[in-house]
């Protein structure tokens, strides 16, 4: 199973916000601020979404954002859009040069 | 822009060695740490390792007795190389570059190749 958890699904309808869970340890998520969020359309390579917590990627929109409390670290997607239906996936470092995944969260827009 | 594009063979046997290669276009492979991830069908992301432009490597402490990185900076190439493979290291492979911003690539995977399948069967 993979290092930090992802809830398997969630949802939300058009318009409505959307928050997405990576829970860790104090090893990875709580010890370091470099959290990455990626969203994988079907058939597609990952795209950054978050980076080092919070940060935008340019050409990302503003609707996602990022955040981290503990050994937690959650992606929020606001003014959910049908085209934000994909899986995403969270990323942390783990100290000693090595890099985590969450196993992944399929979000779908009802 | 950077475009990342990875090749080799689609198709191995068991107890062989993977080779994969990674070509680096529209920008300077150096003074970046560049990784390989893989992802089995229907499953999430796992970190293989990475190699930065000097020649160090990182690998993942799962697969790190199986793997070998190298880079090329003459042809803005890095490589990869997986031996004694299983039907478990059947995957879509992808390489990735390791920024924006940390010079220590900590920060994340911000640019991906558009991933190549490998399958191991005998």
């Amino acid at each position: 199973q993979s290092a930090l958890t992802q809830p398997p699904s969630a949802s939300g309808s058009p318009g409505q916000s959307v928050t997405i869970s990576c829970t860790g340890t104090s090893s990875d998520v709580g010890g370091y601020n470099y959290v990455s969020w990626y969203q994988q359309q079907p058939g597609k390579a990952p795209k950054l979404m978050i980076y080092e917590v919070s940060k935008r990627p340019s050409g990302v929109p503003d609707r996602f954002s990022g955040s981290k409390s503990g050994n937690t670290a959650s992606l929020t997607v606001s003014g959910l859009q049908t085209e934000d239906e994909a899986d995403y996936y969270c990323s942390s470092y783990a100290g000693s040069n090595n890099f985590e995944f969450g196993g992944g969260t399929k979000l779908t827009v009802v | 822009q950077v475009q990342l594009q990875e090749s080799g063979p689609g198709l191995g046997k068991p107890s062989e060695t993977l080779s994969l290669t990674c070509t680096v276009s529209g920008g300077s492979i150096s003074n970046y740490y560049w990784s390989w991830i893989r992802q089995p069908a229907g499953k999430g992301l796992e970190w293989i390792g990475r190699i930065h432009t000097t020649g160090s490597t990182n690998y993942s402490p799962s697969l790190k007795s199986r793997v070998t990185m190298s880079v090329d900076t003459s042809k803005n190439q890095f490589s990869l190389k997986l031996s004694s493979v299983t039907a478990a290291d059947t995957a879509v492979y992808y390489c990735a570059r390791m920024g924006p911003d940390d010079s220590r690539g900590f920060d994340a995977f911000d640019i991906w190749g558009q991933g190549t399948m490998v399958t191991v069967s005998s």
